[in-house]
């Protein structure tokens, strides 16, 4: 079946630490996304990729990096640098960005991360 | 700035009722996409419906219309004959063409409880 893979589901991490979330995609989409989930709180844009080897910060992309080596794959790295890690983290894709003007925005099931 | 507002944290509807799902947003443009997303206990996020900005007519999806307001700058989703799986998260957000932002920005979401 044709989807967006996240994984872990559920990560702990301690401080200081660095972590990596996975984010793999069989739908043949140019564009990925990552966007940060916290209570009380919409979605916000961390990075963006319209194409392989090249990705765009969003609106908080402080404290966290990204790679885009493969069109299936866009990994995000949560550094050290990042004050308050501790949310819920949504990959998305779409076929292109201007598809994303559309909505159609293809969401995996998340990553929820604990900074203990 | 743009921002959505969603003022009603929770909702909660009898079944086989209906039920309006506020949104507001503020934005200086006069081209844009609104979105509802849908986003259930599995956490996945899907999109329910989409309202272009220059369309005066409402859209509609099957249960699920809306009610778009641009001079009030409001977008309310209203859910007909509600089923338990509508039980969710409810994310409004928009999309703005001409900045060209390559970003939703979201609102803060209405979790919708089914009553059986």
């Amino acid at each position: 079946d044709g989807g967006i893979t996240q994984s872990p589901k559920y990560l702990f991490r301690k401080e200081g630490q660095n972590v990596t979330l996975s984010c793999e995609q069989n739908l043949n989409h140019d564009a990925m996304y990552w966007y940060r989930q916290d209570p009380g709180q919409g979605l916000r844009l961390i990075y963006y990729s319209q194409i392989v080897n090249d990705f765009q910060k969003g609106d908080i992309a402080e404290g966290y990096s990204v790679s885009r080596e493969k069109k299936e794959s866009f990994p995000l790295t949560v550094t050290s640098a990042q004050k308050n890690p501790t949310a819920f983290y949504l990959c998305a894709s779409s076929i292109d960005v201007l598809a994303a003007n559309t909505g159609e925005l293809f969401f995996g099931e998340g990553s929820r991360l604990t900074v203990l | 700035a743009q921002t959505v507002t969603q003022s009603q944290p929770e909702m909660s509807v009898q079944e086989a009722e209906t039920v309006t799902l506020s949104c507001t947003y503020d934005t200086s443009e006069s081209d844009y996409y609104l979105f509802w997303y849908k986003q259930p206990p599995s956490r996945q996020m899907i999109l329910v419906i989409r309202q272009e900005a220059y369309k005066q007519q409402n859209a509609t999806e099957n249960r699920f219309s809306v009610n778009f307001q641009k001079a009030a700058k409001s977008f309310s989703l209203k859910i007909s004959d509600s089923q338990l799986g509508d039980a969710a998260m409810y994310f409004c957000a928009y999309y703005p063409l001409q900045t060209g932002a390559n970003n939703l920005f979201f609102g803060t979401g209405t979790r919708l409880t089914v009553i059986p």
